[in-house]
């Protein structure tokens, strides 16, 4: 089963178009929710960790916020350069894995 | 520029052979991983080593042997790949691997079966 979902699985927006990533997860004990960006070719950057609900991160246009079923990532104003793929990932119980969403690919056109 | 390096950035080989992946680390981290990912997926763990002690072996086939020679090395032994094993494998470290800080990535090895 799915323990972590992201949607949608592909977002196209304008430059200076606001809009939001969601990350919702099933798991029980949640110890730690991450985002990174990837860019083709690239590993995963690190953006924010998340650990509590009403937690909220906040670096340049982006805006990561947490509940306790789900997490967002808020891009305003978004520019070409923001385009890549976002990933979220869930760390969980007493263990040290990582389980990864499928991702978001963005694309900002200018 | 990513503080996790991984070496070499490309690996063509064929399925005989034996080869080797590099990971080099300096944050001080005591916790090292393995991820293989293929196009258009996430990365999927493969095993994990904490205070140089492999800690998780995700059922990962003995045709990948991982050693840790000190906290700042990682190293991903290759023999006898499939070309189902084409995939970029990345390395990534944390602080430890109890601890719930993030995870740094290298950009990682493409490899090629062919």
């Amino acid at each position: 089963e799915d323990q972590v979902t992201q949607s949608p699985e592909a977002l196209r927006l304008q430059e200076g178009e606001s809009s939001s990533l969601n990350c919702s997860y099933t798991v029980s004990g949640l110890r730690g929710l991450f985002w990174y960006r990837q860019d083709p070719g690239k590993g995963p950057e690190f953006l924010f960790t998340l650990y509590s609900a009403g937690e909220e991160k906040e670096k340049e246009r982006l805006k990561a916020t947490l509940t306790k079923k789900e997490s967002f990532l808020h891009i305003t104003a978004p520019k070409p350069e923001d385009s890549a793929t976002y990933l979220c990932a869930v760390r969980y119980g007493g263990g040290n894995k990582l389980v990864f969403g499928a991702g978001t690919i963005l694309r900002v056109k200018s | 520029d990513t503080e996790v390096t991984q070496t070499p950035k490309h690996l063509v080989m064929g399925m005989t052979n034996k080869k080797s992946l590099k990971c080099e680390q300096h944050m001080g981290h005591r916790a090292m991983y393995w991820y293989k990912q293929k196009a258009k997926k996430p990365p999927e763990l493969m095993f994990v080593y904490s205070y140089e002690k492999l800690s998780i072996n995700e059922s990962v086939p003995s045709r990948f042997s991982p050693e840790c020679p000190n906290s700042s090395l990682l190293n991903l032994h290759l023999h006898a790949l499939q070309p189902e094993d084409s995939a970029l494998y990345l390395c990534a470290s944390s602080q430890s691997g109890g601890s719930n800080q993030p995870q740094h990535f290298g950009d990682g090895t493409r490899l090629s079966i062919l």
